[in-house]
């Protein structure tokens, strides 16, 4: 089982409406959840943390965590053709030592 | 604020030539992270200082990969000899806070190494 799961995609959604984009992890005491976006060639970018249960609003976005099913989403409303890019998922983990676990990321494309 | 600065940003080399790569990264920072990201993959993490100590470098092929942080802030990857499958782009970021937190990290613009 890998470690950080996200469905590759690719995700299309027409402009203005809702993009949903899941997450699931491995680890239970993982604590902090991140999604990064990344636009073709270029590097990761954070678009939101979240780090309790329950739902974490900034501007168009929404990321939701569930820390008993393993769960982090990100919700995009609103979606526009600039939102279209790669989504990272990204995990906090202290198991085996400190590290950051990515997936492999769910490509959006936004269509005008 | 500059952001983490990397270079090159393009590198081309045979299999078995040795390649370094180069990160400064946001000033005051105390942990710096290395990630290889190979195309269709999220960034899988090599190594990470917090200032010139190592924190984590459990992935690191460490029979080919080095890396070193200069008295806590420039950092240096080095790959000797290289590999096909180290064709790859490596990221380098920073955090503010000591390694273990729940900082953002903040990515560079990456060197994309192609390896023939």
């Amino acid at each position: 089982q890998k470690e950080v799961e996200q469905n590759s995609g690719p995700l299309s959604v027409p402009e203005g409406a809702i993009a949903s984009l899941n997450c699931t992890y491995s680890d239970r005491v993982s604590q902090s959840f991140f999604w990064y976006r990344q636009y073709s060639g270029k590097s990761p970018e954070l678009i939101m943390s979240i780090y309790s249960n329950g739902d974490k609003e900034d501007g168009r976005f929404t990321a939701q965590l569930n820390k008993a099913s393993q769960y982090v989403s990100l919700l995009i409303r609103d979606s526009q053709p600039s939102d279209s890019a790669t989504y990272l998922c990204a995990v906090n983990t202290d198991t085996g030592g400190f590290k950051t676990i990515f997936g492999a990321g769910t490509r959006l494309f936004v269509k005008a | 604020e500059a952001g983490v600065a990397q270079s090159p940003r393009y590198k081309i080399i045979e299999k078995r030539q040795s390649v370094a790569f180069w990160c400064n990264p946001i000033s005051g920072h105390a942990t710096l992270y290395w990630y290889q990201q190979i195309l269709g993959q999220g960034p899988k993490l090599l190594i990470q200082f917090q200032n010139n100590g190592v924190v984590d470098d459990s992935q690191l092929p460490k029979d080919r990969f080095s890396a070193e942080r200069l008295k806590g802030v420039d950092s240096t990857l080095k790959i000797q000899p290289a590999k096909l499958e180290d064709s790859a782009v490596y990221l380098c970021a920073s955090s503010p806070g000591l390694a273990g937190g729940s900082d953002t990290q903040y990515f560079g613009p990456g060197t994309r190494l192609t390896v023939l």
